[in-house]
């Protein structure tokens, strides 16, 4: 079975400019997160689906982040202006209704210059 | 809101040696404890998960017991491999959702 995948796996950007994260979840999973894990700090949850319906997104900065999934598999998030604070990984993960093991891609490391 | 603690930030071990690494959490809810280990440039994988009390859970060599009366879930290995060496994170799930609200980290290093 394949693993999560995304894309890109770097990306590095000045101040201001836009940018958008793409992941592909495991075939069947109707859940899909996405987490922010900025430098030696843990993952924190900016937002997660199950399908195509956003459960939480109260940890999403919504006024330069937006996050969707229209058809309740792939996903795309974006960051609007980027900010230097924006530095971190952002990791995707996914996981199946009814079990708790989430199972998390490669990740995107972002560079805000 | 939910927190999960891990009070070493670096851990640096040689290698043969026991290791413990500490977790404790807090919640309101009933729970999932989750220990997963990410090596570099990779993602987190699963290591271990428990959510019956004082009930010993293992994988590959590593051990930990969940206890709800102190609410921690300490991580070991009676030896440790060079292999070993990586982060190491825990985490919580509540029964109320479906996140996981994870530690700071644990940075362990072993040397020959």
């Amino acid at each position: 079975e394949a693993g999560v995948t995304q894309s890109p796996r770097y990306a590095v950007l000045q101040e201001g400019q836009a940018v958008s994260f793409w992941c592909d979840p495991i075939s069947g999973h109707d859940t899909l997160y996405w987490y922010q894990q900025p430098r030696d700090q843990g993952p924190q949850l900016l937002v997660y689906f199950r399908d195509e319906a956003v459960i939480d997104n109260s940890q999403l900065p919504s006024d330069r982040f937006s996050a969707v999934r229209p058809k309740g598999t792939n996903s795309t998030l974006k960051i609007q202006s980027a900010k230097q604070g924006d530095t971190a990984t952002y990791l995707c993960a996914s996981s199946r209704l009814g079990e708790y093991e989430q199972y998390f891609g490669p990740g995107t490391r972002l560079t805000v210059l | 809101g939910d927190s999960v603690t891990q009070t070493e930030g670096l851990v640096t071990l040689t290698e043969g040696l026991p290791v413990m690494l500490n977790c404790t959490y807090q919640t309101a809810y009933s729970t999932f404890l989750f220990w997963y280990v990410q090596h570099l440039n990779e993602a987190p994988k699963l290591l271990l998960k428990s959510s019956t009390d004082n009930k010993r859970t293992e994988h590959q060599g590593f051990h930990a017991t969940l206890h709800k009366s102190s609410s921690s879930f300490h991580l070991q290995k009676s030896s440790a491999q060079l292999s070993d060496s990586a982060l190491y994170y825990c985490a919580l799930r509540n029964n109320a959702g479906a996140k996981l609200t994870f530690g700071g980290g644990t940075r362990l290093t072993v040397r020959p």
